[in-house]
């Protein structure tokens, strides 16, 4: 079955770097892309954007261009997501989704469990 | 951007009621749009694509309409396990917008 698993709770100092990472199975990981989601504690959801999982190409939303970068292990089945210069306000639970299309409409069909990032001094 | 507006920010229903929650999207998004339920601690699963479509797995007393680019996802029978958080997702165009959600709980 479709499975998407990510890394594990990190815990950062401000200006650190974190890596969290999505191991995907059950699926040729090439032939779907990846969408990032990010939930701050108590709130709701906000895509980050997503990356060609064949081309490797990512595309970010406005808010997470600069310190964020996606990228890919395609021979390990994962997508990564890089944070630098970590701020108070990265303290999130971060998704990844497998992007599905049924011929028609593109739909967000598996996610993750969930990354925790935390970041305090 | 397109804004996603979603009514009731909170809801409290009885077992069997019929719930009904709203998304009212800022311009036209045609059938471009999900629900999806989360509950505390797990990842979002997917309800509702292209408006209209039941996902896979997903119990018939959920279903989701569209009058122009207001939308709108009906439960037809509360049941215990339907509680939780909701939230539309406009895929019309990037940036891709979620709606603040909706807080579901039984009476």
């Amino acid at each position: 079955q479709i499975q998407l698993v990510q890394s594990g709770p990190e815990l950062k100092k401000p200006g650190e770097s974190v890596k969290i990472s999505c191991k995907a199975s059950g699926y040729t990981f090439t032939d779907y892309a990846m969408h990032w989601v990010k939930q701050a504690p108590g709130k709701g959801l906000k895509w980050m954007g997503w990356i060609n999982t064949y081309t490797g190409k990512p595309t970010y939303a406005d808010d997470f261009k600069g310190r964020f970068v996606f990228s890919l292990e395609a021979s390990a089945s994962t997508a990564n997501l890089q944070i630098s210069n970590l701020k108070n306000e990265d303290t999130a639970t971060y998704f990844c989704a497998r992007e599905y299309y049924d011929g028609t409409y593109p739909l967000m069909d598996a996610w993750g469990q969930g990354a925790s990032v935390t970041v305090s001094s | 951007d397109i804004q996603m507006t979603q009514s009731p920010a909170s809801l409290s229903a009885s077992l069997d009621e019929i719930v009904t929650i709203t998304c009212q999207a800022s311009q036209d998004i045609g059938n471009w749009l999900a629900w999806y339920q989360q509950k505390p601690g797990k990842s979002p699963q997917l309800l509702i694509y292209g408006a209209t479509s039941l996902a896979d797995g997903v119990p018939s007393r959920f279903s989701g309409s569209r009058s122009g680019t207001q939308y709108s996802l009906k439960i037809s029978r509360l049941q215990v396990e339907d509680t939780g958080i909701y939230y539309c997702l406009q895929r019309y165009s990037a940036p891709y917008t979620f709606g603040a959600g909706t807080k579901l709980e039984l009476k």
